[in-house]
């Protein structure tokens, strides 16, 4: 199995820039999540999906942060405008389902707003 | 809401056996998880207690008491390999019928020789 696949690894962008950040969960999870993390704030989760249905958005910063799940295999966490603030490693992690404990991580994008 | 404090940085040296203590407050607590990170990347799944006592995996042990709201993970026969960012993290259960994770702030192993 190919993993939880994350695109891109880094983006460097400029303030004001839209941001998209791009997840596929391993095939077969019905659960994803977005995580955050910085060394202020450690590993924080935006959002959290249930059978592509958004259950938790309350980590969710602002409105200037979107998330999306079209379909099983595709998510789409966008900032728009970016802040140098959002500079960060966002992560997405996929689980079997809503009663299993172990969640995979993807590798994670780099983010950098200038 | 949740909170969870676990040390900052423990050092240890390799061979030896290192004990990384957690404990948590939260409501609608469901269980306590541990996952590790090395420098740069993932965070990836050590072990699972949602009953109280120890669960063994290997070199890996984890131990929870409900009561006392109060988890540690524990390894053996340490291993250069280990150092890395380990962190415990409570699940509860969402109103939605899903499963949260709020991470602790990580505990930096250091192994040396």
């Amino acid at each position: 199995d190919a993993g939880v696949i994350q695109s891109p690894r880094h983006e460097v962008t400029e303030m004001g820039q839209e941001v998209t950040l791009r997840c596929k969960p391993i095939s077969g999870h019905n659960s994803l999540f977005w995580y955050r993390q910085t060394m202020m704030r450690g590993l924080e989760l935006l959002i959290y999906f249930n059978n592509n249905v958004p259950i938790d958005d309350s980590g969710m910063p602002e409105d200037r942060f979107s998330a999306k799940m079209p379909n099983a295999s595709f998510s789409t966490l966008k900032i728009q405008p970016s802040e140098p603030r959002d500079s960060a490693v966002y992560f997405c992690a996929s689980s079997l389902g809503p009663d299993t404990d172990t969640q995979y991580f993807g590798p994670g994008t780099r983010l950098t707003v200038l | 809401g949740q909170s969870l404090e676990q040390p900052s940085e423990v050092t240890a040296v390799e061979g030896a056996i290192v004990q990384i203590n957690c404990t948590y407050q939260t409501s609608g607590f469901y269980g306590l998880s541990w996952y590790q990170q090395h420098d740069g990347g993932a965070p990836t799944f050590l072990s699972y207690n949602a009953l109280d006592g120890l669960e063994e995996t290997g070199r890996f042990s984890s131990f929870l008491s409900r009561s006392d709201s109060y988890g540690y993970l524990l390894l053996q026969e340490l291993q250069m390999k280990d150092s890395a960012s380990y962190f415990c993290a409570v699940r509860d259960r969402l109103g939605g019928g899903g499963n949260k994770l709020t991470f602790g702030t990580g505990t930096q192993l250091k192994v040396e020789l």
